[in-house]
């Protein structure tokens, strides 16, 4: 079954700096990439999505990388800042569309 | 527009009951998901349900199923429930189904099975 590996459950890291997420797959190669925030207590909220064929997506401070050969995305958050603070999800789309999660990664962002 | 929600946000149930959660998505949106959530496993997918049809389906035993209604709301039930189904269960809806557009997800129901 596909196995999601998110770099270290807690990341901390200062104001203005940036912050880099990991996101490591086995065995499938997914069709999509996504990726999602969530605050305690809330649903997961829909930050960026990448597909297969691309290597590089942006948006605002955001950024993520979607390497298919090392079965691995990179998810980038510059200038970060203390409103950042949140867990991080990435999740991959299969053909035949299962969707997998990995557990999340918590970033706090310290002013 | 309203965003996707939920009924009821908090459950109490006790083991071999079952239980009934609602989902209401987006207004326009076809495509309806369910997830479980646990701090040990994270977010599992249970089915995804487009126009009434059941798409994709995860690796939950046959006590969890779900449908959905000509409005595109969704209901999932879980039956002969287990103290391991306690969880936060998540419902998504997206425009069109298979993880090709983003999902938006409502705010969860929390069962807890004694």
């Amino acid at each position: 079954s596909q196995k999601i590996e998110q770099n270290s459950e807690a990341l901390n890291i200062q104001e203005g700096k940036t912050a880099t997420l990991t996101c490591n797959y086995t065995n499938y190669s997914p069709a999509y990439l996504q990726w999602y925030r969530q605050d305690p207590g809330r649903g997961p909220v829909f930050l960026l999505l990448i597909r297969e064929n691309e290597k590089e997506k942006r948006k605002e401070r955001l950024k993520v990388t979607f390497d298919t050969t090392l079965k691995q995305s990179l998810f980038h958050i510059t200038a970060s800042q203390p409103a950042d603070s949140a867990t991080y999800l990435c999740a991959l789309i299969i053909p035949g569309n299962q969707f997998y999660f990995g557990t999340g990664t918590s970033l706090t962002v310290i002013p | 527009k309203a965003g996707v929600t939920q009924t009821p946000r908090y459950l109490i149930k006790t083991r071999g009951q079952q239980v009934t959660l609602s989902c209401s998505p987006i207004s326009g949106h076809r495509s309806v998901s369910w997830y479980q959530q646990t701090p040990g496993q994270g977010l599992q997918f249970l089915f995804e349900y487009f126009s009434e049809t059941q798409r994709n389906k995860g690796n939950f035993p046959g006590r969890f199923s779900g449908r959905q209604f000509s409005n595109s709301r969704s209901e999932m039930n879980v039956s002969t429930l287990e103290l391991g189904d306690s969880a936060l269960y998540l419902c998504a809806s997206s425009s069109t189904w298979g993880g090709v557009n983003e999902q938006f997800f409502g705010p969860g129901t929390r069962l807890t099975v004694l």
